[in-house]
């Protein structure tokens, strides 16, 4: 398995606090994902990063901020959590990108809850 | 529309039967196609890229019908380790960027 970690697996939160997700690879990929996955839906593109300090916005990235200062580590960080961010957070890692993304390896997941 | 549809079952399947699910795509463009495999409250795993001439990995099966915008998986002899939720996933830009499906429930009954 490739060594993507998630911190934290489970939390639960209050409306309006902010929210940092870690996920952290020892694969030395250089491409890396923020997804939220929510019934009834695909797996949504929240952010993505291409390199360190390089990151762009996905499918549905309002509400939500990125940041990667080393190769191995990608922040997530919802500024003020809303009960509609109530979701399970995956990070994925791949190492191509130009002329689109080949396989993507995920972590195990974050299950967020705002209440 | 959706980008990627998919039938999101579930389907019941006895074991040792076979069973196949379709996928369809909306953008005519799109270049790369996978199957994933997603078990309960776990990450999504890849289970198979599809190339245009179709391919098998052991009892499964993926065809790709760019004429119909469509992919398919094909599981022969299922077992029940089968059981899982199949994610069918599309690139339909040049980018980073992957599109998926809400993906298909598969339970294998004994």
């Amino acid at each position: 398995d490739a060594g993507i970690t998630q911190s934290p697996r489970h939390k639960v939160t209050e409306t309006g606090t902010p929210v940092t997700l870690r996920c952290h690879q020892t694969e030395n990929h250089r491409y890396m994902y923020w997804y939220r996955q929510d019934p009834g839906h695909g797996l949504r593109l929240i952010h993505y990063s291409y390199g360190v300090k390089d990151t762009d916005k996905g499918e549905v990235s309002d509400g939500y901020s990125v940041s990667r200062s080393k190769t191995e580590d990608f922040l997530l960080t919802l500024e003020s959590a809303t009960s509609s961010q109530t979701s399970v957070y995956f990070c994925a890692i791949s190492e191509s990108g130009a002329g689109g993304p080949g396989e993507q390896y995920f972590g195990p997941g974050t299950r967020l809850t705002v209440t | 529309r959706k980008e990627v549809e998919q039938d999101p079952g579930p389907f019941n399947v006895p074991e040792g039967a076979t069973v196949a699910f379709n996928c369809t795509y909306s953008n005519s463009a799109s270049q790369s196609f996978f199957w994933y495999r997603q078990d309960c409250r776990k990450e999504p795993k890849l289970l198979m890229s599809v190339y245009s001439s179709g391919n098998e990995d052991g009892r499964f099966t993926a065809q790709l019908n760019r004429a119909s915008q469509y992919i398919s998986l094909l599981i022969r002899d299922s077992k029940l380790s089968d059981s899982a939720t199949y994610l069918c996933v599309v690139n339909v830009k040049s980018n980073y960027q992957l599109i998926w499906g809400a993906g298909t429930k598969l339970i294998i009954k004994p």
